[in-house]
């Protein structure tokens, strides 16, 4: 259906190390990948986006990795740091006209 | 600054109370969507606006009404709410829809911070 399932729920890692985070889907419709980050008392702002004819993307040191045959895509952060803290949600397009949401990844760099 | 602001940031309501969160986008954009972002749960869409015309309705209860004047502005009128009705809840824009399409980047606001007594 259009539901995102989203692991790991919480994460802690320590600066310099890589974190990653990976969300499933079922259907086969869905064209976009897009990923949120939200900082605390803020609303979710786009930070990478991948589009289904495409398996891997990269911006500076976050990287976003498509498999459409798996339905499965996944975030990856390198030489996290302290101020890459936040919730993470992954989403999909949906049928219609929006977006759905994974539950959110609750990221943790410790210095 | 956002391109997309909320009031009121929080809001607290008894269950009888009537009361409006407005939102208002400086993007020029065309579509604007509702959302609830409620603990350990994904945010959940509730209303998308597409140039004025509500184009998804996403099963939310009647106590709940949307309301959009114009492609700049949308309000979420609440009347007669639940305690679980507490949530954040949050306004975003984007581009032009079209169905099937790539929905684009959505820009969201800061949100507003609904409890229900």
């Amino acid at each position: 259906g259009e539901n995102v399932e989203q692991h790991p729920s919480t994460l802690s890692v320590q600066e310099g190390d890589s974190a990653v985070i990976k969300c499933t889907y079922s259907d086969s419709a869905s064209n976009y990948f897009p990923w949120y980050k939200q900082e605390l008392g803020k609303g979710p702002q786009l930070i990478i986006d991948i589009r289904s004819n495409v398996g891997e993307k990269k911006d500076q040191r976050i990287a976003v990795t498509l498999n459409k045959t798996a339905k499965h895509f996944s975030l990856h952060i390198t030489e996290t740091q302290p101020e890459d803290s936040a919730v993470y949600f992954c989403a999909k397009k949906n049928s219609g006209y929006a977006l759905n949401f994974g539950k959110g990844t609750s990221l943790l760099v410790t210095p | 600054e956002t391109g997309v602001t909320q009031t009121p940031r929080h809001l607290v309501m008894g269950m009888t109370n009537k009361k409006s969160l407005k939102c208002e986008q400086h993007l020029g954009h065309n579509a604007m969507y509702w959302y609830k972002q409620s603990a350990k749960k994904p945010l959940e869409l509730m209303f998308v606006y597409n140039f004025k015309e509500q184009t998804e309705n996403n099963s939310v209860p009647s106590r709940f009404s949307p309301e959009c004047p114009n492609s700049s502005h949308l309000f979420l009128h609440l009347h007669t709410l639940q305690p679980e009705d507490s949530a954040l809840y949050l306004c975003a824009s984007s581009p032009l829809l079209r169905q099937g399409a790539n929905t684009g980047e959505l820009f969201f606001g800061e949100g507003s911070r609904l409890t229900v007594l």
